[in-house]
Order: C-alpha cells, then sequence, then structure tokens
C-alpha cells in the first residue's frame, strides 16, 4: 500500500533554534500534504494544509511564521518549527491522500520533537 | 464545519473481551466516516470506514455501521485480543471546502491485558 514517511522521527533541540521536519509520499505523487500536531493523550489538530506550488493554508489560530511549510515537489513537504520553545514540544504527523481519493488518507509515523 | 465526539478512555479489557467505542458525529450530509488505529510508536492506520448510511465497514474482527439516525458510528469487536491494545480515533471529512482534510474524535486508549 501507500506509504507515507518522515524525518526525522525524534528531535531533541535547544530553545531558540529551527527544526526541519521532512514528510515525504514514497510510491505516489501528492498534491496536498495536511500536517497535524498531537498532544499527549489528545486528538490530533490540524495545523496546514501543504500545497505543492503554492503557499500553505494554515488553520485558525496556527502561526504562519513560527510554523513554516513548504511543499517544494510531489513528493516531499517540510514544516519547519522556527526558534522552538518548549511549548512548541509535540508530536507532529503529515498525512497524504491516497490513490482511492480525499477521503483516503496516508499518515506518515509522525516526528517528536522535544525542546529543551 | 463537521465535528465528531468519541467516547472517552482509557478502556481497559481482558482477553476475548467484548469492545464498543462509541462515536456520534456532527455533519452536512452524509460523508464517509473513519475509524483509525494508532499503534504504540507507529503512524495513524486505517481500521475501516463506510461511505454511507447502513453501510457497515469491517476488518481485523472490528465493526462498525453508520446509523444517519442515531449520526452515530460506534466501534465493536466481539473478542479482543493484546495485541488490539492502541489508541482508536472516529473521523470524518472536516466539511465545507476543506478538500481531503479529516476531524479527528479525542482518541480512546485501548489496553487489552492477557
Amino acid at each position: 500500500g501507500a506509504v507515507v514517511s518522515q524525518h526525522p522521527s525524534r528531535v531533541i533541540c535547544k530553545s531558540g533554534t529551527s527544526v526541519k521536519i521532512e514528510c515525504r509520499s514514497l510510491d505516489f505523487q501528492a498534491t496536498t500534504m495536511f500536517w497535524y500536531r498531537q498532544f499527549p493523550k489528545q486528538s490530533l489538530m490540524l495545523m496546514a494544509t501543504s500545497n505543492e506550488g503554492s503557499k500553505a493554508t494554515y488553520e485558525q489560530g496556527v502561526e504562519k511564521d513560527k510554523f513554516l511549510i513548504n511543499h517544494a515537489s510531489l513528493t516531499l513537504s517540510t514544516l519547519t518549527v522556527t526558534s522552538a520553545h518548549p511549548e512548541d514540544s509535540s508530536f507532529y504527523i503529515c498525512s497524504a491522500p491516497g490513490h482511492y481519493g480525499p477521503d483516503t488518507q496516508y499518515f506518515g509515523p509522525g516526528t517528536r520533537l522535544t525542546v529543551l | 464545519g463537521n465535528s465528531v465526539t468519541q467516547m472517552e478512555g482509557p478502556v481497559t479489557l481482558s482477553e476475548e473481551a467484548f469492545l464498543t467505542i462509541n462515536c456520534t458525529y456532527t455533519a452536512t450530509g452524509y460523508p464517509s466516516l473513519f475509524w483509525y488505529v494508532q499503534y504504540p510508536g507507529e503512524g495513524l492506520q486505517l481500521l475501516l470506514k463506510a461511505t454511507k448510511a447502513d453501510d457497515k465497514g469491517s476488518n481485523k474482527g472490528f465493526e462498525a455501521t453508520y446509523r444517519k439516525e442515531t449520526t452515530s458510528f460506534h466501534l465493536e469487536k466481539g473478542s479482543v485480543q493484546v495485541s488490539d491494545s492502541a489508541v482508536y480515533f472516529c473521523a470524518l471529512p472536516a466539511g465545507g471546502t476543506s478538500y481531503g482534510k479529516l476531524t479527528f474524535g479525542q482518541g480512546t486508549i485501548l489496553t487489552v491485558h492477557p
């Protein structure tokens, strides 16, 4: 089946640094990808929609300048957490619509970000 | 937009017990409904789905029926196994112009003991 990968799986960084997370669709092209944030014992919160060749669309309340999204190709979207702070520590998950339409999503395994 | 309310957990069961996780939704029209599962250390996987009213989705012994009368999509399994321990999410399309976006329930942690 379709696979979505994320890199890195875990990252620990110091407060004030920037961290880039990659999301790749391995065997299919994705003009759209989604970035979610998952807090401990809570549901997934949609952060933004990544659009290949155009600007990302952010959900209300998500800081565009803090969470930079770039959809450089049909198989790669990146999320950069700029000037990270401890409150940005979370589990970040990406997804991409599958072959069978937008209602079918393939999810990456997630990236655990810890900001010290 | 659409929304979903999911039974709060955590749920702890013994092996071979019956499982029900409740899910109700609010939506415009009749969108597809989904259950996703997240095993420890892994990403979300689609467990099952139903695309129209009265449809029953099933996979790995799990079932859920799309009930438009009660706006529900409860997840059931007759006999759970230790390997079913995971977090389960009910979901549906976010609605409106949100092409491809999903709205998730809060997730239910299931722990099955031998």
